[in-house]
Parts: structure tokens; C-alpha cells; sequence
């Protein structure tokens, strides 16, 4: 099956700092979603993006779904960033099944 | 975006007992949904496609009898954790994909098997 691969797995930043997240995936895709998953469990949506770029306030992702991979950056960071972030991708033919990252810890200092 | 409801957010359950978990689709219907199961600290894991009107699919490696899927309606599907044991204590969580394939979660199940 596809493999996603998120780096670096984990991230600390000094609140108003900007960072760079990355989701390479091994094969074609047709969906990619980015996610942050709040201290209780809940799966925010951040960006559907199987191509191009979108911004959202602070938020802003970017896929090159030619060279398989994705990025999501945060600008400006604050405490209320912190989380876990997951790339999830459906590869080409899976039916809507998503395939999850290992995600990224990020944890945004005051 | 679509909103989906998971219910109950936390259940505790004696061991040998069954626990059902609901998860609903509020404002689209969705004749797939998914559920995953999320171990501390690590990703989520698919578990099985619920299939509305049809037999639900399987990951390798989980056993169907023991999660009972049933997807009664183009907007609900249930889980059904039958004989609990300890090591089924675990983050469950439920999703819909709409129309272009974006799936939104339901607000995951906590469950503690004692």
C-alpha cells in the first residue's frame, strides 16, 4: 500500500516563530487532507489539497502532487497551535480510504 | 464543513461486556464510513469500511466478529465491541467522506476496559 512519511516528527518553537511541515507519499494520489488533532482527540480539518495551494489565516499548505509530496506551514505561531498534525492521503483507487502519516508533534512555547 | 457526531465521547466498560459506538453523518449522507482505532501516541490505524446496505470490509489483522459493523442508514453507522477485554482500551474514531472524497471526523470514543 502507499506509504506517507511526515517530518521532522517532532518540532519546538518559540511562540511567533514560523515552520515548515512535510508529507511525502509514494504514490499517485487523489485526495490529501492535513489535520490537527486537539488535546482531546478530535480530528480538525486544516486543508483538503490533492494539488496546489491554499491559505488559511496563518495556515498555508502546498501539494506538488507531480513529486509527491506536501507542506504545511504556520506562520507566527502561538501556544494554541500545539498539536499533533497528520497527513492523510487516498491514493488513486482506494476508494476514499485514507492512509494517515505517523503526524508530527508540534509544541509552541510562550 | 460536513459535520459528523460521535457518540458517546467516553465510555467505561466492564471486562466481557459490549460497548456500541454511533457515529452519524448530520448534514450529508455518506454510504461509506471508516473506523479507526488510535493507540496513545501513535497515528490512526483504518480498522474496517462500513458499507451501507452491504457486509462491512476488514483490515488485515482485525477481527470481524469481535467489531460488529453495522451501517443501517446513509447516515449512521455503529460499532460494536462485543467481549471486551482490557487490550481493546483504545481511541475509536468514525469518518465520512463527502461528495469529492474530503473526509470529516466525528469527535472520536475513549474507551476504558476494566
Amino acid at each position: 500500500g502507499i506509504q506517507v512519511e511526515q517530518s521532522p516528527p517532532d518540532l519546538i518553537l518559540q511562540e511567533g516563530a514560523n515552520s515548515t511541515l512535510r508529507c511525502n507519499f509514494s504514490d499517485s494520489v487523489n485526495n490529501l487532507q492535513w489535520f490537527h488533532q486537539n488535546p482531546w482527540g478530535q480530528l480538525i480539518n486544516l486543508f483538503y489539497i490533492p494539488s496546489g495551494t491554499k491559505q488559511n489565516g496563518r495556515l498555508s499548505a502546498t501539494t506538488v502532487a507531480t513529486e509527491r509530496y506536501s507542506l504545511l506551514y504556520i506562520s507566527s505561531s502561538q501556544t494554541t497551535d500545539s498539536g499533533v498534525y497528520f497527513c492523510a492521503v487516498v491514493s488513486t483507487g482506494a476508494n476514499s480510504k485514507l492512509t494517515f502519516g505517523k503526524g508530527i508533534t508540534l509544541s509552541v512555547r510562550p | 464543513g460536513a459535520v459528523v457526531s460521535q457518540h458517546p465521547s467516553r465510555v467505561i466498560c466492564k471486562s466481557g461486556t459490549s460497548v456500541k459506538i454511533e457515529c452519524r453523518s448530520l448534514d450529508f449522507q455518506a454510504t461509506t464510513m471508516f473506523w479507526y482505532r488510535q493507540f496513545p501516541k501513535q497515528s490512526l490505524m483504518l480498522m474496517a469500511t462500513s458499507n451501507e446496505g452491504s457486509k462491512a470490509t476488514y483490515e488485515q489483522g482485525v477481527e470481524k466478529d469481535k467489531f460488529l459493523i453495522n451501517h443501517a442508514s446513509l447516515t449512521l453507522s455503529t460499532l460494536t465491541v462485543t467481549s471486551a477485554h482490557p487490550e481493546d482500551s483504545s481511541f475509536y474514531i468514525c469518518s465520512a467522506p463527502t461528495l469529492n472524497t474530503e473526509a470529516f471526523f466525528g469527535q472520536g470514543t475513549r474507551l476504558t476496559v476494566v
